[in-house]
């Protein structure tokens, strides 16, 4: 199982864009990596998902080296609602046994 | 993304009761699902994996008569805690696998809060 580190917590302003963190030094080589946001007393929503390089929708940016062992996701211009815990998953898409949730990152996003 | 439906997302009840959670895919056929406990300001941890027309597999330390699942259709898994106790009180959040053109992607339902008295 490919385990993941990210930051406990972070603090923004709104208006400013955000980049978290993952390092999963232990990534294998079809392992794909999932980003969720999770809201107090809501489940994860799936929020961007890549194998390699940089992967962008309409909410969100994936970052992802050559090497694969880290990941940053952006999010562009946070706002109060995007205050939220992001969770970086990596593993076998689809395969919940291998996508463990790791402690996640409360970002804070300040008026 | 494709939308799962979990119900109820609040119950409240006695110990010793048994309370069922549902969870549906509503747009997508889902052969596998997954159920998660989480406590306050805590992650997600797995507790089983609910295979469509076959038994569920459980993680190590979760009871499987305490915690029966059940998955009669590609849209429906049940999750259902059985004489419920206090310590069972927690958030439970189901998954489900969408196995779509652009990738395999897992999405979650909106979670139950049980509270057993």
């Amino acid at each position: 199982l490919a385990k993941t580190t990210q930051p406990i917590s972070m603090d923004s302003y709104e208006g400013q864009e955000v980049n978290i963190t993952c390092s999963h030094n232990n990534i294998a080589t079809n392992d794909y990596i999932t980003w969720y946001q999770q809201f107090p007393s809501q489940g994860p929503r799936f929020i961007i998902q890549g194998y390699k390089t940089k992967v962008t929708n309409e909410v969100a940016s994936l970052f992802i080296p050559a090497d694969r062992k880290s990941s940053t996701l952006s999010l562009p211009r946070v706002s109060l609602s995007d205050t939220a815990v992001y969770y970086c998953l990596v593993g076998r898409s689809g395969s919940a046994r291998q996508l463990t949730f790791g402690s996640g990152t409360q970002l804070t996003v300040l008026p | 993304g494709a939308v799962v439906s979990q119900h109820p997302s609040r119950v409240i009840c006695k110990s010793g009761t048994s309370v069922k959670i549902e969870c549906r895919s509503l747009d997508f056929q889902a052969t596998t699902m997954f159920w998660y406990r989480q406590f306050p300001k805590k992650s997600l941890m797995l507790m089983a994996t609910s295979n469509e027309g076959s038994k569920a597999t459980y993680e190590q330390g979760v009871e499987k008569d305490k915690f029966l699942i059940n998955h009669a259709s590609l849209t429906l898994s049940t999750l259902t805690v059985t004489s419920a106790h206090p310590e069972d009180s927690s958030f439970y959040i189901c998954s489900a696998r969408d196995e779509g053109a652009d990738g395999e992607k897992l999405f979650f339902g909106s979670g139950t809060q049980l509270s057993v008295l």
